[in-house]
């Protein structure tokens, strides 16, 4: 089946530093979404891109998705404790009723 | 709004013991979803619904069962627990509309199911 493939499993950064997980898609995606997760909690929407090279920024952090619509970046410059958390990114394949299709998320520890 | 409710937050079962696990939105969203998380791993579907009325089965539906009388609820059921199905539970709910592409989902907080 369809999968979405996300690396690295694991990131462990000094506060201050930059941070990137990146997802890749076998197949072409309808859009892609982003969710963070914190220790504990539930997956909170952060974002969702549609267009071929997309670029949306919210604060520090920045997202983008591939011409070909197959992978998607999320960066956060200078990461602070509070970034904390697990981030997913999740695809809707064309011509799908819309279910997402979660990759296994990049667990992000930040370092004061 | 309270959103996406869900209960309970913990749960103990023996195996071969059956619950349901109780979901409600309060924002008129027509779709609804069950995941499962387990340690490590990404979100894996196990039923969906459009409406009340409408489920389908996603990626992981063996062992469960699901119900959409009204748009508000949409209750799991665990019909004899295996220890497989320890996992979190998180219920979703979203707004798509025809043409658009898929709306950001709202998660309840989760059930922490535990089968021994």
């Amino acid at each position: 089946g369809q999968q979405v493939m996300q690396i690295p499993q694991y990131q462990h950064v000094q506060e201050g530093e930059d941070f990137t997980t990146y997802c890749n898609s076998s197949t072409t995606l309808s859009n892609i979404q982003w969710y963070k997760q914190r220790p504990g909690g539930h997956p909170v929407f952060l974002i969702q891109l549609v267009k071929s090279g997309e670029v949306k920024k919210q604060k520090r952090l920045t997202f983008q998705f591939g011409e070909a619509k197959k992978n998607s970046s999320l960066h956060i410059t200078a990461t602070q404790t509070t970034d904390v958390g697990t981030y997913f990114c999740a695809g809707t394949r064309r011509g799908s009723q819309g279910n997402l299709i979660f990759g296994k998320g990049t667990k992000l520890s930040v370092k004061p | 709004n309270a959103g996406v409710t869900q209960t309970p937050k913990f749960r103990i079962l023996k195996i071969g013991q059956s619950m349901t696990l109780q979901c409600t939105q309060d924002m008129n969203h027509n779709y609804m979803y069950w995941y499962r998380q387990d340690p490590g791993m990404g979100l894996k579907l196990i039923y969906y619904s459009v409406g009340a009325g409408i489920t389908d089965k996603g990626e992981v539906p063996n062992g469960y069962n699901v119900s959409r009388s009204t748009t508000e609820d949409f209750p799991l059921r665990l019909e004899l627990a295996a220890p497989s199905q320890t996992s979190v539970y998180f219920c979703a709910s979203s707004y798509p509309s025809l043409g658009r592409p898929a709306y950001e989902q709202y998660f309840g907080p989760g059930t922490r199911l535990t089968v021994t």
